[in-house]
């Protein structure tokens, strides 16, 4: 069974950095691409970045390219978005989800973990 | 971006209902739509991919449907489980683009 665990949600300072975790199991996870997205409190979602299989290629919204970092650890099965410069429309619950993006276009997002929060507040 | 639009925002139903949700492209999407569902403190789940494919797992009575600009989701005979949430996205171009959600709430 496909698993995903995001952590490392917290209270940050406007401008401040934190880095969200996303632990997964139960498929090769190094063969997938996997993304981040974003609900903002009483808002829709948002898709914030996604990254290849292999970690070489990645992919960012307009609204958060050069802020947010993507990386990925597939000895470790698991994914990270690196957010600094925090604002506090960043604030929301984060998603891993596996699925890919390109230049181009996307591949639908098939399995998703339950979310972590991370409020801005000065 | 393209821009998604879902109709209604919100609906309230009873169990055994038959409900449509509609998604419109701002422009040609071809069959890259899709649609999931959110439930408080759950992970989101895909229902149907590619327009109208049934995810694995998920029950026939979801359905998808349409082609390039207009879509829709029905499920056949709400169930409680159903009551939550739907989002369509495309994903045509990147960034792929979510509408705002129906609220499917009990009557």
């Amino acid at each position: 069974e496909v698993q995903l665990l995001e952590s490392g949600g917290a209270l940050v300072q406007p401008g401040g950095s934190l880095r969200l975790s996303c632990a997964a199991s139960g498929f090769t996870f190094s063969s997938y691409a996997m993304s981040w997205v974003r609900q903002a409190p009483g808002k829709g979602l948002e898709w914030v970045s996604a990254i290849s299989g292999s970690g070489d290629s990645a992919y960012y919204a307009d609204s958060v390219k050069g802020r947010f970092t993507i990386s990925r650890d597939n000895s470790k099965n698991t994914l990270y978005l690196q957010m600094s410069s925090l604002r506090a429309e960043d604030a929301a619950l984060y998603y891993c989800a596996r699925g890919s993006c390109s230049t181009t276009s996307c591949y639908r997002f098939d399995s998703w973990g339950q979310g972590t929060l991370f409020t801005v507040s000065s | 971006d393209i821009q998604m639009t879902q109709s209604p925002s919100s609906l309230s139903a009873s169990v055994g209902d038959r409900v449509t949700i509609t998604c419109r492209a701002s422009q040609g999407i071809t069959s890259y739509l899709n649609w999931y569902r959110l439930k408080p403190g759950k992970a989101p789940k895909l229902l149907i991919y590619a327009v109208s494919s049934l995810q694995s797992g998920v029950p026939s009575r979801f359905s998808g449907s349409g082609s390039g600009t207009d879509f829709t989701l029905t499920i056949s005979s709400l169930q409680p489980e159903d009551f939550a949430t739907y989002y369509c996205q495309q994903t045509y171009s990147t960034p792929p683009t979510f509408g705002q959600g129906t609220k499917v709430e009990i009557k």
